[in-house]
C-alpha cells in the first residue's frame, strides 16, 4: 500500500520562499510527482523526480531522497497566483497507478 | 488541441438513480483513470485502465463501474450502491510510465 504525508496548510508572504515536504512509505516506487490545484479546478503537473537530487524548473524546484522516502517542493519568489493546493503523488512500479497525498494548501499573503 | 474532456461540468441526481460521467481523450494515451476528490481531501483512485477492454479497481471502487471499449473513452457509472456519491470527479490519462497524468476539468456531482 501507499502512505503519503504532507502538511495540511502553509502560509507565506509574497516574494518569499516556501518549502512543502512530502514523506512516503510505499510498497514500491517508480517516481514522484508534484501537482498544483487551484480551488475547483483540475490538478496541473509541476514536476517529476525518479532519481535522487534536485530538479529545477523556473521558480519551482523539487527534491527527492529515495532512501529517506522524502521529497520537497520549493516555491521561490512567491506570487499571489501561487495560492493553491499542492499534491504529492507516488507511482506504483508495477503499473500506471498513481497514489496522491491529501495535499498542502498554500496561502500567499501580500 | 489535444486534451481530456469531461462532461457535464455540474450534474445533479436524485438518490437511488445511477448516473454516468463521460470522459474522452484525444491524446492517444494508453492509460486512463478516475479519481474522486472530497472537500479538503486529496485524490482517491476509483478505477484505472492501462489498455482497451481491461481495467482494475482502485482504492474505492465499491459502488462504481467503468468500461473501456475504446481507447479514447472511459465512462464512469456511479450506481445507487455508492453510499456518498456527492463529490468532485476527475478523469485523467497518461502515456506509458514515467509520463505524468493529464487531468480533465472535472465533474461536480451532487446527489440529493
Amino acid at each position: 500500500g501507499q502512505n503519503i504525508d504532507q502538511p495540511t496548510e502553509m502560509t507565506a508572504t509574497e516574494g518569499a520562499i516556501v518549502q512543502i515536504n512530502c514523506t512516503y512509505q510505499t510498497s514500491g516506487f517508480n517516481g514522484l510527482f508534484w501537482y498544483q490545484q487551484h480551488a475547483g479546478e483540475a490538478p496541473t503537473f509541476l514536476s517529476y523526480n525518479v532519481l535522487d537530487g534536485l530538479e529545477e524548473k523556473g521558480r519551482f524546484s523539487s527534491f527527492l531522497s529515495r532512501s529517506k522516502g522524502y521529497s520537497y517542493l520549493l516555491l521561490k519568489e512567491l506570487q499571489m497566483k501561487d495560492s493553491a493546493s499542492y499534491l504529492c503523488a507516488v507511482r506504483d512500479p508495477n503499473d500506471y497507478k498513481l497514489s496522491f497525498g491529501a495535499g498542502t494548501t498554500v496561502t500567499v499573503r501580500a | 488541441d489535444g486534451g481530456i474532456t469531461q462532461s457535464p461540468k455540474y450534474l445533479f441526481r436524485k438518490e437511488g438513480q445511477n448516473v454516468t460521467l463521460s470522459c474522452e481523450q484525444n491524446l492517444n494515451h494508453d492509460a486512463m483513470y478516475w479519481y474522486r476528490q472530497d472537500p479538503g481531501q486529496g485524490l482517491r483512485l476509483i478505477y484505472y485502465s492501462q489498455i482497451v477492454n481491461d481495467f482494475q479497481k482502485g482504492d474505492i471502487a465499491e459502488g462504481y463501474s467503468v468500461s473501456r471499449e475504446k481507447k479514447e473513452s472511459f465512462p464512469l457509472t456511479v450506481t445507487s450502491a455508492q453510499k456518498n456519491p456527492t463529490a468532485f470527479y476527475l478523469c485523467a490519462s497518461s502515456d506509458r510510465a514515467p509520463s505524468p497524468l493529464h487531468f480533465g476539468n472535472g465533474t461536480r456531482l451532487t446527489v440529493t
